[in-house]
């Protein structure tokens, strides 16, 4: 069965800081890949996808995501962390090739961005 | 075009009732999706439509739970006899058909906050 683990429920950085939340997971064969953000109050805003090709993959904001095979992860960036960024994170995954495409997420990052 | 949206964004009910949730998908967005959010986890699967069918109901976590979309459009998660253990953020997606490109992107609504006491 596929998993998806998001190490550090919390992660603070300041203003101007690199992003790093981290995502591995758990699949026979490489799924799809996604990145969410939860805004307070708000519905799931889909970041960024990996499906097939070039395996660094630009999002909106300003994230990217790289997906490596070897370590079975789609670890998430961004080199400058901006005030606007603070809000949950979810990694998700889906069958490659399901018949539902149904999510199995992540138990989320908070990310906090300190002035 | 308008996203997904939901009703009631929030409904506070006493333990033994029945509550429905209403889920209305993006516009041509065949398939839809019920995820439960319980506090400080991720979404989980609860059920999948396509069109009308409802084709994976793996997600439900007791008979207590059910889902339909009699016109393939909105989508109503029924819970009978709530227990305090369903109190949680209920989110509906909708996507592309399965097959079609960027079928796998799905659209969330803003969701419902069930709180029973």
């Amino acid at each position: 069965a596929q998993s998806v683990t998001q190490l550090g429920s919390h992660v603070s950085v300041s203003e101007g800081a690199l992003v790093l939340l981290r995502c591995n997971y758990s699949s026979s064969v490489p799924p799809y890949l996604f990145w969410y953000v939860q805004y307070p109050n708000q519905g799931l805003q889909l970041l960024l996808k990996y499906t097939t090709g070039a395996t660094l993959v630009k999002g909106i904001n300003g994230f990217e995501a790289e997906f490596k095979k070897s370590e079975t992860s789609f670890h998430l960036t961004k080199p400058s962390a901006h005030m606007s960024d603070a809000a949950e994170y979810f990694c998700a995954v889906s069958e490659r090739g399901g018949a539902t495409n149904k999510l199995i997420f992540g138990t989320g990052t908070l990310l906090a961005v300190q002035p | 075009g308008a996203g997904v949206s939901q009703s009631p964004r929030y409904k506070v009910t006493k333990r033994g009732q029945d509550v429905a949730l209403r889920c209305d998908p993006i516009s041509g967005h065949v398939s839809l999706y019920w995820y439960r959010q319980a506090l400080g986890q991720g979404p989980e699967f609860l059920t999948y439509f396509n069109y009308e069918a409802q084709q994976d109901k793996s997600g439900l976590p007791n008979d207590r739970f059910s889902a339909e979309r009699p016109e393939g459009s909105i989508s109503t998660l029924t819970i009978q006899r709530t227990e305090q253990r369903d109190s949680a953020m209920y989110r509906c997606a909708s996507s592309l058909e399965p097959g079609l490109a960027k079928s796998y992107e799905q659209y969330f609504g803003p969701g419902t906050r069930l709180t029973v006491t």
